[in-house]
C-alpha cells in the first residue's frame, strides 16, 4: 500500500535561514512524488514533482527535492527562507494512470522575522 | 485563463441532510478529482471522473457519490450528513489521467455539519 510520512508537525524558521522538511515514502513501484503548499483558505499550489530521471529536481519558488531511492525519500529544500513560505507543505505520492494521490499529514512552517 | 472554481465556498448543513458541492475545472481540463482534508484524516482521495466516467474510488462509504457532465463540470454529493462529514472538499483538475499533467486544485468547498 502506499504511504507517506511526514515526521514534522510545525517547523519555525527565521527568515533568510535555509529550510529542509522531511518526505518518506512507502510504494511497490517507481513512486510519482509531489509537494505542494497550501496557504491559510486556500487550496494546494504544486511546488514540484519527481517523475525519473534527475532525482534534484526543481520547483517554483526557489524550491527543490532530492529523491533518494535507498532511503525513500524525497525531502524539500530551499537556501533562504522569506516570510511568505509560511504555510503547510504536503508531501504525495501517486502512480501513473490514476490521479488519486496518497498525501502525507503536512508539515506547518512558521517563518519569525 | 480561469482557474478552478468550487462552489460555494462555505455550507452549514445539519446531520441527515443532504448537500451538493460544485466543481467547474480550468478549461480544457477533462480530469477531476475530489478530496476530503480533515485536521484528523488529512487529505483523503473520494474519486476521480474523466470523460464523464468514475475512474477510481476512495475508501468512502457510500453516501458519497459524483458525477461528471459533458462539459467536464462534476459535483459531489453527499447524503445522510454526519457530524464527521465537516471537512474542506478540494477539487482538482487536470488534463488527463497520466500524472504528468498536474493537478490544479480550487480553493475548496468548506463544509460544516451541525
Amino acid at each position: 500500500a502506499q504511504s507517506v510520512t511526514q515526521p514534522d508537525i510545525h517547523i519555525t524558521v527565521s527568515e533568510g535561514a535555509s529550510l529542509e522538511l522531511r518526505c518518506n515514502y512507502s510504494y511497490g513501484a517507481t513512486p510519482y512524488l509531489f509537494w505542494y503548499v497550501q496557504s491559510p483558505g486556500q487550496g494546494l499550489q504544486l511546488l514540484l514533482k519527481y517523475f525519473s530521471g534527475d532525482t534534484l529536481v526543481q520547483g517554483i519558488k526557489g524550491f527543490e527535492a532530492e529523491f533518494k531511492r535507498s532511503q525513500s525519500s524525497f525531502n524539500l529544500r530551499k537556501p533562504s527562507v522569506h516570510w511568505s513560505d509560511a504555510a503547510e507543505y504536503f508531501c504525495a505520492v501517486g502512480q501513473t494512470g490514476a490521479n488519486n494521490l496518497f498525501f502525507g499529514t503536512g508539515t506547518r512552517l512558521t517563518v519569525i522575522p | 485563463k480561469a482557474g478552478v472554481t468550487q462552489t460555494p465556498r462555505y455550507l452549514i448543513k445539519t446531520r441527515g441532510q443532504q448537500v451538493t458541492l460544485s466543481c467547474s475545472p480550468i478549461s480544457g481540463h477533462r480530469s477531476v478529482s475530489w478530496y476530503q482534508q480533515t485536521p484528523g484524516q488529512g487529505l483523503q482521495f473520494l474519486f476521480e471522473y474523466f470523460s464523464e466516467t468514475q475512474r477510481n474510488k476512495g475508501n468512502f462509504p457510500g453516501r458519497f457519490s459524483g458525477r461528471q457532465f459533458s462539459n467536464s463540470r462534476s459535483e459531489m454529493n453527499v447524503s445522510t450528513l454526519e457530524l464527521g462529514d465537516s471537512a474542506l472538499y478540494l477539487c482538482a483538475s487536470s488534463l488527463d489521467v497520466t500524472l504528468a499533467s498536474p493537478l490544479h486544485f480550487g480553493n475548496g468547498t468548506r463544509l460544516t455539519v451541525t
